[in-house]
């Protein structure tokens, strides 16, 4: 079983509309991260979340820590929203790994 | 705004080769990480760096690997002999408290 758990592996959705991706984890982490992978294969960091929710721009993120769960929630989607959408996790002290989930494919339709 | 970079963008390289794949992290970042993503697959961690030594690494990071930070700028990843199953892209990342971890480009390496 894969410690960093997405769902839905695959999104496709209309321009305007309000998306959410999720993620489960099965261990004891130090912090949470999401990611963004452009369709060439390059990765940017969007978020990191040891509590909480934080916000940018359409971009809003949240992590309930009891229940082992984050949400990425895109308001008003639009086409350049279209890529892969990955979580990863911090297991240890600052500076550790990140392990990975297997991402969420986005596509936005105009 | 700062950036890591990787070199090169590509390599193809014959089984059995040395592949020496290159990164210039964020100049006053201080620890360093090699992930890589076989295609159609999830990243997966290699080895981490810190303080001028391994600090963590993965049971893929096995005795064909090697990093190195030669001098202030550059941070190397080594591949002895390479297999056909190392194809992959490779991520430099690096970060500077150890939280948030800004990636490279990655180098696409493919082995024939």
């Amino acid at each position: 079983k894969n410690e960093v758990e997405q769902s839905p592996q695959n999104l496709t959705a209309q321009e305007g509309e309000f998306i959410t991706i999720n993620c489960s984890y099965s261990v004891g982490i130090s912090a949470l991260h999401w990611l963004q992978q452009h369709p060439g294969g390059g990765i940017v960091s969007l978020f990191m979340l040891s509590s909480g929710k934080k916000k940018h721009g359409r971009l809003i993120a949240t992590i309930n820590i009891q229940e082992k769960h984050s949400s990425l929630h895109i308001t008003a989607s639009h086409p350049r929203d279209s890529a892969v959408y990955i979580c990863a996790v911090n297991r240890g002290t600052s500076g550790s790994r990140l392990t990975f989930g297997e991402g969420t494919q986005l596509t936005v339709n105009p | 705004e700062p950036e890591v970079t990787q070199t090169p963008s590509h390599q193809v390289t014959q089984m059995g080769q040395e592949v020496i794949l290159r990164c210039v992290p964020i100049s006053n970042h201080l620890y360093f990480y090699w992930y890589r993503q076989i295609l159609g697959q999830k990243v997966e961690f290699l080895v981490s760096f810190y303080n001028n030594e391994i600090s963590e690494k993965s049971e893929i990071f096995d005795d064909q690997f090697s990093v190195e930070r030669p001098d202030g700028s550059n941070f190397t990843l080594k591949i002895r002999s390479t297999k056909l199953e190392d194809s992959a892209m490779y991520f430099c990342a690096s970060s500077d408290l150890g939280t948030t971890q800004y990636f490279g480009p990655g180098t696409r390496l493919l082995v024939l």
